[in-house]
């Protein structure tokens, strides 16, 4: 059973640094990944999507990478903003028309 | 640019009434989905749909649960008959191939 799991589950930075967020995913047979933003109360925003023979995708100030065979994601947030505080969750297709979540990691960037 | 919409934003029902929630996908999209989020909690899948059918349903989508397209445009999710645990936003998504999924603002379903 495929187990998504994000690393910190909160974090707190000050403006204009650069971050890591973290997601690992148990079964390495996958057929992409997805990286969404979700601001309180709102729907999610997808970010990037990684196909399964992809290494990385980059979007503006957003680069995430993928490693399939250990089972691990990031996404790079570089010169953090304060708009970019948010939940942003990693989301794993399993190939059969089933997405499993991770928890999310909070990001509070201060001003 | 195209988006998923869903209505109601917020439904208050009593437990032990039906609801019916209502998606429309973006309009060239296959592929339908329903997902749930507790209050504080993960994003869950229940299911997926394609070709007028059920692709693959959670263990969480059971007998109390539907989906339907009614018509060309619409995807609807039914819950029977719900329960004070029923209580989340129901997000829609769709995806024109098996890739990336666009998401609808959701639905709160409050059951009192």
């Amino acid at each position: 059973k495929q187990e998504v799991t994000q690393i910190p589950a909160a974090l707190s930075v000050p403006e204009g640094e650069n971050l890591v967020l973290n997601c690992s995913f148990t079964d390495s047979a996958i057929y992409n990944l997805q990286w969404f933003r979700q601001d309180p109360g709102k729907g999610l925003t997808s970010l990037l999507l990684i196909q399964s023979s992809q290494r990385e995708q980059t979007s503006g100030r957003l680069n995430a990478s993928l490693d399939k065979s250990s089972g691990r994601s990031t996404l790079y947030i570089a010169a953090s903003q304060p708009g970019d505080s948010a939940t942003y969750l990693c989301a794993v297709d399993t190939g059969g028309f089933k997405t499993i979540f991770g928890a999310g990691t909070r990001l509070f960037v201060k001003a | 640019e195209p988006e998923v919409t869903q209505t109601p934003s917020h439904q208050v029902t009593q437990m032990g009434q039906e609801v019916i929630l209502r998606c429309v996908p973006i309009s060239n999209h296959l592929y339908f989905y329903w997902y749930r989020q507790i209050l504080g909690q993960k994003v869950e899948f229940l299911v997926s749909f394609y070709n007028n059918e059920i692709s693959e349903k959670s263990e969480i989508f059971d007998d109390q649960f539907s989906v339907e397209r009614p018509d060309g445009s619409n995807f609807t999710l039914k819950i029977r008959s719900t329960k004070l645990e029923d209580s989340a936003m129901y997000f829609c998504a769709s995806n024109g191939s098996p890739t990336e999924q666009y998401f609808g603002p959701g639905t709160r379903l409050t059951v009192t």
